[in-house]
């Protein structure tokens, strides 16, 4: 069975300071691994990464893969108190019965002014 | 980028009726759309693969009985709960697959269910 594990669960960090969270999975026949940002309501798409050690970036996010060490992580630099969401990480693995994605349990991120 | 509708946002119902909620693919064909449960600060059941033509497929411990799922165009799927019970009381979430620079996932804004 696909596993997703996110840490920290939770972190408060100010106003300028950066962070770093994490996404470790074990998936059947990897094909992607996306972060998405959950605000109120529906999760708001950030990266898909498919190669390892290919930063991707985005302003103030970035993200990387290692496919061989089976994780992932997302940087918020100058973080702002927009940046206070549950992040989420999914994992896509090509199954027989169709792909599909396996959540993590998210990191929630409380940016104080 | 891609941009998926769901309606309605919210809806209020009493037990034993039947709610349909609708996905929309707004400026995209999807061939494949999703159909997400969540509880309040958890992440994301899976819940059925919805393909456009063809039957969905449930995932293990979902009843596709009381979960009805339509994917009867390229942009349009719903998902109906039928005989609704205020344990089915959730927020739904629906997302659809494009392949842009690769296959990626986008969620519509999501339906808030109530059953009193």
């Amino acid at each position: 069975e696909d596993k997703v594990v996110q840490s920290p669960l939770s972190l408060v960090v100010h106003e300028g300071d950066t962070v770093t969270l994490n996404c470790s999975y074990e998936v059947t026949n990897f094909r992607s691994l996306l972060w998405y940002k959950q605000e109120k309501k529906a999760p708001t798409f950030l990266f898909m990464l498919t190669s390892s050690g290919i930063e991707k970036k985005s302003g103030r996010l970035s993200s990387i893969l290692d496919k061989k060490e089976l994780f992932s992580i997302l940087n918020i630099t100058a973080t702002q108190t927009g940046d206070s969401a549950v992040y989420l990480c999914a994992v896509e693995g090509l199954k027989a019965a169709g792909n599909k994605l396996t959540f993590g349990g998210g990191t929630r991120v409380l940016v104080k002014p | 980028g891609a941009v998926v509708s769901q309606h309605p946002s919210r809806v209020i119902c009493k037990s034993g009726t039947s709610v349909k909620i609708e996905c929309r693919s707004l400026d995209f064909q999807a061939t494949t759309m999703f159909w997400y449960r969540q509880f309040p600060k958890k992440s994301l059941m899976l819940m059925a693969t919805s393909n456009e033509g063809s039957k969905a497929t449930y995932e293990q411990g979902v009843e596709k009985d009381k979960f009805l799922i339509n994917h009867a165009s390229l942009t349009l799927s719903t998902l109906t709960v039928t005989s609704a019970h205020p344990e089915d009381s959730s927020f739904y979430i629906c997302s659809a697959r494009v392949f842009l620079a690769g296959y990626e996932q986008y969620f519509g804004p999501g339906t808030r269910l109530t059953v009193t």
